[in-house]
């Protein structure tokens, strides 16, 4: 099964600053997925990440708000820009592994943001 | 457009009692439905997943769950509770393992 190293864990982050984000795996992967959990709510599935394309972004999420990078097939990297409260969250990175028996999809450990 | 809802916003269980948490879904179709649960300070871990066949499923850690189309529910169930299942649980559903709608989720105290 894929392993996630997911950082920062946390930050605490001034209104209008940007923070990036950023999740590596310990095998090459073609999918992977950037998660938002607000507080008391679900999950929400910002956009999937492909090596060598655009990331596509889900109704509601806008890549200037929310640039991916997406270098390898190990790294991705997600940028919350101009924070504002709203986007004090959890953010989880999570991958395809199409090879694994049963668990397709792995998670990292996530981040927490907040914004002040 | 899917859904999904976890009715039970905290449920707090005595150690060795038995735990039920409800998940019901919208959906436009017989989907892919999943049990996850995550840890504080860990990331989610799949306890179980149903997209065909024997509609009560087995997972890891003693839980099960059943699906049951005429009620468009997928409630998870253990039989006997040990204090490290507190934890937040999340029932999520989707067209394949990849892409998912992920229920608010169901926070499990234990109690000695």
């Amino acid at each position: 099964s894929a392993v996630i190293s997911q950082k920062p864990s946390r930050d605490i982050c001034q209104r209008g600053t940007s923070l990036t984000i950023q999740c590596q795996v310990d095998s090459q992967v073609t999918m992977m997925f950037w998660y938002r959990q607000q507080p008391g709510q679900s999950l929400t599935l910002i956009a999937t990440a492909n090596q060598g394309s655009e990331a596509t972004y889900e109704s509601g999420f806008v890549i200037d708000k929310f640039p991916i990078s997406r270098p390898n097939l190990t790294f991705s990297t997600l940028t919350v820009s101009n924070m504002s409260p709203e986007d004090s969250s959890i953010y989880l990175c999570s991958v395809e592994d199409p090879y694994s028996y049963d668990e397709k999809l792995f998670f990292g450990s996530g981040t927490q943001l907040s914004v002040l | 457009a899917q859904s999904v809802t976890q009715p039970d916003i905290h449920i707090t269980v005595s150690e060795g009692a038995s735990l039920e948490l409800r998940c019901n879904y919208s959906y436009g179709a017989t989907p892919y439905l999943f049990w996850y649960v995550q840890s504080p300070g860990q990331g989610l871990q799949l306890l179980l997943k149903y997209f065909s066949g024997d509609t009560l499923v087995q997972g890891i850690k003693g839980f099960e769950a059943e699906f049951k189309r005429s009620q468009s529910s997928f409630n998870l169930r253990k039989p006997s509770v040990h204090w490290s299942d507190a934890a937040e649980y999340f029932c999520a559903v989707g067209y394949n393992d990849y892409k998912l709608s992920f229920g608010a989720g169901t926070t499990v105290t234990v109690r000695a």
